[in-house]
């Protein structure tokens, strides 16, 4: 059964950092793009990041509106993808999905960015 | 950036009536490859979105003949057959053919 179970999310200040986990299992990790989607309280989806397999060299593709502040990597090792977001902003506050090549998503992470 | 446009912004349906979404693109969503990366969720109340439809017309795993996607280039429609309760929630598009990738804003679909 595959597994995606997303951790790290939380209440951070204006201008600070977060990483957020995203754990699998239930599959060959190795051969799977993996993907962040972000959703804001009483908003529609938005696509964040990927990141691509060894096959792919890893390659790496981000919203524009998140580029240079966000940055995705993986850990096959772990059969683990990761986000780290820095100056975050209060529209960043968002609920953060991990998802499998957008076939399996986890229940999400709640990001709250406020003084 | 893509942009992809969904009508209706909400859709009211009888149960066992159809339904149908309507996504454009602002460019033609087939790839160098030959295939069109457009893709459709549906995400219910309270829960993380789900799969419908990939690459315009293929249902994923588990999902009910009753969703049909169809279309080509800037086009596509989500029509989904014999309205039942469960189908009620948010429906989107994406698409996976232009970097970066992008999702439609949605049509929310209410049971009458």
């Amino acid at each position: 059964e595959v597994q995606i179970l997303e951790t790290g999310g939380g209440l951070v200040k204006p201008g600070g950092s977060l990483r957020l986990s995203c754990a699998t299992s239930g599959f060959n990790f190795n051969d799977y793009f993996m993907n962040w989607v972000r959703q804001a309280p009483g908003k529609g989806l938005e696509w964040v990041a990927q990141i691509r397999n060894k096959n792919y060299n890893y390659a790496t593709y981000y919203a524009e509106s998140l580029e240079g502040r966000v940055t995705i990597s993986r850990d096959d090792s772990k059969s683990s993808v990761y986000l780290q977001v820095s100056s975050l902003r209060a529209e960043d506050t968002a609920i953060y999905y991990c998802t499998r090549s957008r076939d399996y998503w986890g229940q999400g992470v709640m990001v709250t960015v406020s003084s | 950036d893509v942009v992809l446009t969904q009508t209706p912004v909400s859709l009211s349906v009888t149960l066992g009536d159809q339904a149908s979404i309507s996504c454009r693109s602002s460019q033609s969503l087939e790839y160098s490859d030959g295939y069109t990366y457009l893709e459709w969720y549906l995400q219910k109340p309270g829960q993380s979105p789900q799969l419908l439809i990939y690459e315009v017309s293929n249902r994923f795993s588990g999902v009910p003949d009753r969703f049909i996607g169809s279309g080509s280039g800037t086009d596509f429609t989500l029509k989904i057959s014999r309205v039942e309760p469960e189908d009620l929630g948010v429906y989107y598009c994406f698409q996976a053919t232009h970097d970066p990738l992008t999702f439609g804003s949605g049509t929310k679909l209410e049971i009458k």
